[in-house]
């Protein structure tokens, strides 16, 4: 059973181009977190989703970060015109629907450097 | 305002002794607590999680224990083994608030001498 997969791992972008991040869940997980790891500090929470639905959006900026579930396909973060800020490493985690576990599991990360 | 606290940033012990990391919160909705290991480059891994129903869990070598007075917990890892040299988080969740949400602390490396 594959775990969470991440790709690209490493995206490198000049400050105000477009990265998109893209996260599949784990085979038979329906709830996709989304989490930013700045340097030297812990996960902070951006996002929470399920299938073509926005649950929790209190950790996004406001501006130029956008988020979304489709009912196939990756789960994708987009940060628009990106600045050096937006550099950090970008989790995603995944967990299964409502009464079958509580446990979020992490994919690998991609690293995000703006230039 | 930081709701989950790992006061110790850093942490060494001899290979075959106790590692004891510690984890504070403030919020006394969250319910659900978990640690995650983390390696360079990598995304954090589950490890072992409590409920608030509860005051221990055992996994193998990892024990975690909660004290819900002091709104504190931790995780005894015993032996410790050089394999478990690794940045450790802890997290915690409101489930009743329905968000799922993870608040994690800024972690503790964790270095086991050999």
């Amino acid at each position: 059973n594959a775990g969470v997969m991440q790709n690209p791992r490493h995206l490198v972008r000049r400050r105000g181009q477009e990265a998109r991040l893209r996260c599949s869940p784990m085979k038979g997980h329906s709830h996709v977190y989304w989490y930013r790891q700045l340097p030297e500090e812990g996960l902070k929470f951006m996002v929470y989703l399920q299938k073509e639905n926005i649950i929790d959006e209190s950790g996004m900026p406001k501006e130029r970060f956008s988020a979304e579930f489709p009912k196939e396909g990756p789960s994708i973060l987009r940060i628009q015109q990106v600045v050096r800020g937006d550099s950090a490493a970008y989790f995603c985690a995944s967990s299964p629907p409502e009464g079958e576990g509580e446990t979020q599991y992490f994919g690998p990360g991609t690293r995000l450097l703006v230039l | 305002d930081q709701q989950v606290k790992q006061n110790s940033p850093s942490l060494s012990v001899q290979e075959g002794r106790i590692s004891i990391l510690n984890c504070d919160y403030t919020n006394s909705m969250f319910d659900y607590f978990l640690w995650y290991k983390k390696y360079p480059a990598e995304g954090p891994t589950f490890l072992i999680s409590i409920s608030s129903i509860k005051d221990k869990n055992e996994d193998g070598r990892f024990t975690v224990f909660l004290n819900k007075s002091a709104k504190h917990l931790s995780l005894h890892i015993v032996p410790s083994q050089p394999g478990d040299s690794a940045v450790y988080f802890c997290a915690a969740s409101a489930r009743a608030s329905n968000t799922g949400k993870l608040i994690f602390g800024q972690g503790t490396t964790l270095q086991v001498k050999p």
